[in-house]
């Protein structure tokens, strides 16, 4: 699948360190969205893009940062991320509230 | 907001056998409801979805049943094959919501060859 598409796919770094994850969707869609997904819990919605704006920060740290270019890009930022932060990081995009969700292939995550 | 639960959180069946994961959510105005199957290390892909003005939907070997009076909805597996070993994570939306997709807590189902 290459609809959407996330890089990079694996990233190890340490606590003091910057890194950006990045999503890019070929689908033509409206809205994109930053999940994370740890060993045995939900899907954790974290930030909704609706034609670039922020709609939604569902409470997450200011050590996670998105950005948002355009309706096909997607950026998370990262520093100073904790051990807990370890995670399987997913991007998606849909049309709209009533079209499903595609999912980017992810960035797995370890923080040392 | 929205309260999606799902059950059950694990589940196994023969082979051939069906498989039934059922889901609820609180917020009455949700009016569209993805299924989606992730197998062991690959994204979430859509396998089946729901709108509010339909009570039932199928595709070859699954279907979604919709009750909006009680809240719920499920999926159902027929015929299940070791190839439908997968997790399942049921969703609700809403247009008050801003795109915004409430998800279960996912369902390891394994089928027993």
């Amino acid at each position: 699948e290459t609809g959407v598409t996330q890089t990079p796919r694996h990233l190890v770094m340490g606590m003091t360190n910057k890194k950006s994850l990045k999503c890019e969707q070929h689908l033509g869609h409206n809205a994109m969205y930053w999940y994370k997904q740890s060993a045995k819990k939900p899907l954790e919605l974290m930030f909704v893009y609706n034609f670039k704006e922020q709609t939604e920060n569902n409470s997450v740290p200011s050590r996670f940062s998105p950005e948002c270019p355009n309706s096909s890009h997607l950026f998370l930022h990262l520093h100073t991320l904790q051990p807990e932060d370890s995670a399987l990081y997913l991007c998606a995009s849909s049309q709209d509230q009533a079209a499903g969700q595609y999912f980017g292939p992810g960035t797995r995550l370890t923080v040392t | 907001g929205e309260n999606v639960e799902q059950h059950p959180s694990t589940l196994s069946v023969q082979e051939g056998d069906s498989a039934v994961i059922k889901c609820t959510y609180s917020d009455s105005a949700s009016n569209y409801f993805p299924w989606y199957k992730q197998e062991l290390g690959k994204r979430p892909q859509l396998i089946i979805d729901i709108r509010s003005n339909v009570g039932e939907k199928k595709d070859q070997r699954i279907a979604v049943t919709l009750n909006k009076t009680a809240k719920h909805f499920s999926l159902h597996i027929t015929e299940t094959q070791p190839e439908d070993s997968a997790v399942y994570f049921c969703a609700a939306s809403s247009r008050n919501t801003g795109n915004q997709f409430y998800f279960g807590t996912g369902t390891s189902l394994t089928v027993i060859p």
